[in-house]
């Protein structure tokens, strides 16, 4: 069965990085695109990124670009986000999410991972 | 970026009531929407794609309509594990942007 696992969340202070991993199993995982999505209390759920399943065509919010950068290692079944000069505005749970076939609607997500940004 | 709207914001019904949750975007998206269920704790779940596809698996008590910028969710007999938040998502054009989403709770 499809599964997808988070993990790299934690606290950091503002200003900081963190390096969030997915490992994904029981899919051809370089078959399908990815996202990374997050959701706040306050803002309800915001698509953060998504990659193709090749790697080459990239897209990011506007309120993450030039700080984090999305990347995959189809060889190890994995999607990182790398997360630098992290903002309080940035808490959040993260979840990586696989499209359904060739569109842009998440199928499958992973439990989520918490990132806590405060002094 | 495409601004999606959810009403209500919460609705209270009992089980076996029909429930409909609208969600209306800022322009036109065809039929390129989706529909989530969320429960505490846990991921969204895909219930609907393409406005009004059911993803396998999910009841058919759930059904979904519409086109262009209003659609509309329909649970026609609400089942004791319904209770859960619901959110719409459009998938027309980047960035994909959700709903506020919908808190469907027990009367």
């Amino acid at each position: 069965q499809v599964q997808l696992v988070e993990s790299g969340g934690g606290l950091v202070k503002p200003g900081g990085s963190l390096r969030l991993s997915c490992a994904a199993s029981g899919f051809t995982f370089s078959d399908y695109y990815m996202s990374w999505i997050r959701q706040t209390s306050g803002k309800g759920l915001e698509w953060v990124s998504h990659i193709s399943n090749s790697g080459s065509t990239i897209y990011y919010a506007d309120p993450v670009k030039g700080r984090f950068t999305i990347s995959r290692d189809n060889a190890k079944n994995s999607l990182y986000l790398e997360m630098n000069s992290l903002r309080a505005e940035d808490t959040a749970v993260y979840y990586c999410a696989r499209a359904l076939s060739g569109l842009y609607y998440f199928h499958y997500w992973g439990q989520g991972t918490l990132v806590t940004v405060s002094s | 970026d495409i601004q999606m709207t959810q009403s209500p914001s919460s609705v209270s019904a009992s089980v076996g009531d029909r429930v409909t949750i609208t969600c209306r975007a800022s322009q036109g998206i065809s039929s390129w929407l989706a529909w989530y269920q969320q429960k505490p704790g846990k991921a969204p779940k895909l219930l609907i794609y393409g406005a009004s596809n059911l993803q396998s698996g999910v009841p058919s008590r759930f059904s979904g309509s519409g086109s262009g910028t209003d659609f509309t969710l329909t649970i026609s007999s609400l089942q004791p594990e319904d209770f859960a938040a619901y959110y719409c998502q459009q998938a027309s054009r980047f960035p994909p942007t959700f709903g506020g989403g919908t808190k469907v709770e027990i009367k």
